[in-house]
């Protein structure tokens, strides 16, 4: 199973909200990732989380709040956010971090804030 | 400072029109040269890994090759099923060892 599930599909909020995206993976990879992208951009990394350990911020406003309760799950918990913020947020497992392992992307949760 | 470029930014191709895609990349040693496909507003999908100059891999109408600068993706009498936009992605030996993604080529394969 190289499957990476994440939910919700769809999000939208108001910049008061506070809401939270969730992953999961089921592969037994011991790194995750958040990355943030924008149309017709690259993805772009936000978070790396190690061994359940936070290993990379990538300077990202504290707006949006990582946590990894265990190696299976990734959440991305987010509060005050702002219309800029608006994009497809995706997650990423690979079986390590300092090796060249291949990342298996989940759907997307598309956020819209308004 | 790793860079990451490919070229063209989009391509139109009849089905059955063979071409190729280009990757360019600057880094101080490579570690792996990925490629994805993603279609539209959904996460990407790993394609292939390349490791060392001169290593080809290939997938059904898909073959990736790889230079000490360069990468190739080349396909081979393309279906619209094949439309999609594809990125590449450079993992650098050293530093954080998290890759460094090019803008993509967007591939549209029409009937």
């Amino acid at each position: 199973d190289t499957e990476v599930t994440q939910t919700p599909k769809h999000l939208v909020m108001g910049m008061t909200n506070k809401k939270s995206l969730k992953c999961e993976q089921h592969m037994g990879h011991r790194a995750m990732y958040w990355y943030k992208q924008k149309a017709k951009k690259p993805p772009e990394l936000m978070f790396v989380y190690s061994y359940e350990k936070l290993s990379i911020n990538e300077s990202v406003p504290s707006r949006f709040s990582p946590e990894c309760p265990n190696s299976s799950l990734l959440n991305l918990h987010l509060h005050a956010l702002q219309p800029e913020d608006s994009a497809l947020y995706l997650c990423a497992s690979s079986p390590g971090q300092g090796a060249s392992y291949e990342q298996y992307f989940g759907p997307g949760t598309r956020l819209t804030v308004t | 400072e790793d860079q990451v470029t490919q070229s063209p930014e989009a391509l139109r191709l009849q089905e059955g029109e063979s071409s190729s895609l280009n990757c360019s990349y600057t880094v101080s040693g490579l570690r792996g040269l990925f490629w994805y496909r993603q279609d539209p507003g959904k996460g990407p999908e790993f394609l292939f890994t390349l490791y060392s100059a001169g290593e080809e891999k290939e997938k059904e109408r898909l073959k990736a090759t790889l230079t000490k600068k360069e990468s190739f993706l080349h396909i081979t009498a393309p279906k619209p099923e094949d439309s999609a936009t594809y990125l590449c992605a450079v993992q650098a030996s050293g530093g954080s060892y998290i890759p460094t993604f090019g803008r993509g080529t967007s591939l549209i394969v029409h009937p």
